[in-house]
């Protein structure tokens, strides 16, 4: 099976700008979580998504938002982006309706915020 | 919500001898704890993982321990190789998630000297 994909890779945004980024879970895979990266405050949960519903979300502020669709690939948007916002931008699928399960990464997308 | 704690922040070992990553949880609840690695410029990748019912897990070079009672797991690696250098990342499920939802440690960068 293909494994999970983000696009796009890398992204250069100015403050004040929005960005909206990609998620392709594995097939068969109906979760899908956003997780934000930075080297200060490591790995920090966004939300997630399981059959276009919002399941669990994470401390971040509205201006995170994302959504998830019927074919389960996932999109997550920024609005008026800030200089903090800089990081890698991180999906996971998984499988299990229910509880916890194996979590698949994506290759993840850089943000940069100038 | 769920916290979890990894230390220490960095490892040095010599080829060949034992790591040990340990990871505190706050949330008796907890009953998912995934390992993941992370590469340099790359996606993290799942390593090992333990359930709440078992104790001990074995992978060939790699062993995860779970105590429950003192809220805290373990990653061991055994006859490091450099290869084994990267960052690890431990993760506990969170119960007001569902235990969909995954809090990850900040991560420790293991160091492997030839």
């Amino acid at each position: 099976k293909a494994g999970v994909t983000q696009t796009p890779r890398y992204l250069i945004k100015t403050r004040g700008q929005q960005v909206t980024l990609s998620c392709s879970p594995i097939s068969g895979h109906r979760s899908v979580s956003w997780y934000q990266q930075t080297p200060g405050q490591g790995l920090q949960f966004l939300f997630e998504y399981f059959s276009e519903t919002q399941r669990n979300k994470g401390n971040f502020p509205g201006r995170f938002s994302g959504r998830q669709f019927s074919n389960s690939r996932s999109e997550m948007n920024v609005s008026t982006l800030e200089l903090g916002d800089s990081a890698l931008y991180l999906c996971a699928s998984s499988l299990a309706p229910v509880g916890p399960d194996t979590q698949y990464f994506g290759p993840g997308t850089r943000l940069t915020v100038l | 919500g769920e916290n979890v704690e990894q230390h220490p922040s960095t490892l040095s070992v010599q080829e060949g001898d034992s790591a040990v990553i340990k990871c505190t949880y706050s949330d008796s609840a907890s009953n998912y704890f995934p390992w993941y690695k992370q590469e340099l410029g790359k996606r993290p990748q799942l390593i090992i993982d333990i359930r709440s019912n078992v104790g001990e897990k074995k992978d060939q070079r790699i062993a995860v321990t779970l105590n429950k009672t003192a809220k805290h797991f373990s990653l061991h690696i055994t006859e490091t190789q450099p290869e084994d250098s990267a960052v690890y990342f431990c993760a506990a499920s969170d119960p007001a998630g569902a235990n969909s939802k995954l809090t990850f440690g900040k991560g420790i960068t293991l160091s492997v000297r030839p």
